[in-house]
């Protein structure tokens, strides 16, 4: 079994400011998803990465960047936090193929001042 | 595009009542099919997948068939418990997609009473 991490588990940011997410994976998969989750609106897509150094967009990247520094590790910039922004935003990784699941971490809890 | 529809939450049941949520999709392609169950405090976790049309799968007393010709994939349990207390998504994975990409359904609240 494996395990993803994400840090802070809490996030509270100031209007403007450049905020920074982390997630780690010890599973060994080669792709890794950072999504946002709001109340009522399900998962959508902000950054995906199949390799490392590799990044591609999903459907939410405005005001967002991400690294993938390594193949275990994954990165999320929110560029400029708008205030009264509240948000979790999940971590997950997978082996890849079509047909395989993903594997989420517990989310980071944004709170934006 | 990929799209699933679900049942718009939130449900509230009693224990032991039987539960369905619907999931309806559209893809040009023959999709594998999920359904993820999240816990408070948690991220979603896999209740189960099936790739092949007219399957069943099943979990925890929970299952799906894919239903090719409906384009439908509902989730049923005979009878709830306040245990089952979750926000339930349906997902498809489109094979003729890019790289693994899921596509979520907007996810339904359920909350079991005792």
């Amino acid at each position: 079994g494996g395990i993803i991490t994400q840090t802070p588990k809490f996030l509270i940011g100031q209007e403007g400011q450049k905020l920074t997410l982390k997630c780690q994976q010890n599973f060994n998969h080669d792709t890794m998803y950072w999504y946002r989750q709001d109340s009522g609106k399900g998962l959508r897509l902000i950054y995906y990465s199949i390799t490392e150094n590799d990044l591609q967009k999903g459907d939410l990247s405005e005001g967002y960047d991400a690294s993938r520094e390594k193949k275990s590790s994954f990165s999320l910039t929110v560029t400029s936090a708008q205030k009264n922004e509240m948000a979790v935003f999940l971590c997950a990784s997978s082996p890849g193929t079509f047909y395989a699941e993903q594997f989420f971490g517990p989310g980071t809890r944004l709170t934006v001042l | 595009g990929d799209s699933v529809t679900q049942t718009e939450g939130p449900v509230t049941l009693s224990e032991g009542t039987s539960l369905t949520v619907n999931c309806s999709y559209e893809t040009k392609q023959y999709p594998t099919l999920f359904w993820y169950v999240q816990y408070p405090g948690e991220g979603p976790q896999l209740l189960f997948k099936v790739p092949k049309a007219n399957e069943k799968g099943s979990n925890r007393g929970f299952e799906a068939t894919y239903n090719k010709e409906a384009t439908s994939f509902h989730l049923q349990k005979a009878s709830v418990q306040e245990s089952d207390s979750a926000v339930y998504y349906c997902a498809l994975s489109d094979p003729g997609g890019s790289n693994a990409k899921l596509t979520f359904g907007k996810g339904t609240k359920l909350s079991v009473k005792s």
